[in-house]
């Protein structure tokens, strides 16, 4: 079975505290994506990566960064928290494939006090 | 943007119920690919069923019945006998095929789905 794992599953931190959320899946898969779910929003996608050390922009990627060094592990960054930022934050891996289906981790629920 | 909307935030039935969850998308894309996503109390998103705009055919799994009208931009979702597990948020999705936009999910605000027992 594919696994994706998220380090935390709850997260407070302050206004201003740099933020690491990371994501790791054990299938070797080339894509990783971190989305943010917000209620009436639904998912959207913040930054996708298909390969280590490459990087695209989502949709909302302002106020975010993100890191892929190894291609199991996905790093989103919130240089300078925000409380608009609070959010439930899930990321998603696939094979590079067009048809893969994108797996998902069980989310990290994040305040941002 | 090319929107995915799930017109119905919230539904509530009783189990063994028939409940029909609606999606609506727009693409300017000529072929694409279309997901429902069940997303459980626990928060995980499971997948559901991916369908090719290629393939009109209606699909069947169990209880679960997805409905693909590309004539109307349509992928409904229907679920026969509701049970009480059942209950959870569901989300409908699509991404176009090919050029840079690969894995690009573009997903509908999602429905809160509740079965009553």
């Amino acid at each position: 079975d594919v696994k994706v794992t998220q380090s935390s599953r709850y997260l407070v931190k302050r206004t201003g505290e740099k933020v690491f959320l990371e994501c790791v899946q054990d299938m070797d898969h080339e894509n990783m994506f971190w989305y943010r779910q917000d209620p009436g929003l639904g998912l959207r996608l913040i930054y996708f990566s298909y390969d280590v050390k490459m990087k695209e922009k989502g949709d909302i990627p302002e106020g975010y960064s993100v890191s892929r060094e190894k291609k199991e592990r996905f790093s989103l960054i919130l240089e300078s928290a925000s409380t608009n930022q609070t959010s439930m934050y899930l990321c998603a891996s696939s094979y590079l494939e067009e048809q893969e289906t994108q797996y998902f981790g069980p989310g990290t629920r994040l305040l941002v006090l | 943007a090319q929107k995915v909307t799930q017109a119905q935030t919230e539904i509530s039935v009783v189990e063994k119920e028939d409940v029909t969850l609606d999606c609506v998308y727009e693409t300017r894309d000529t072929t694409y690919y279309l997901f429902w996503y069940k997303q459980p109390p626990s928060g995980e998103l499971v997948f559901l069923i991916r369908r090719n705009s290629f393939d009109e055919q209606n699909e069947i799994s169990g209880r679960y019945s997805w409905n693909f009208q590309k004539s109307t931009s349509s992928f409904n979702f229907t679920i026969t006998a509701s049970q009480v597990v059942d209950s959870a948020v569901y989300f409908c999705a699509r991404r176009p095929t090919g050029g840079t936009s690969y894995g690009k999910l573009t997903f509908g605000q999602g429905t809160i789905l509740t079965v009553h027992p």
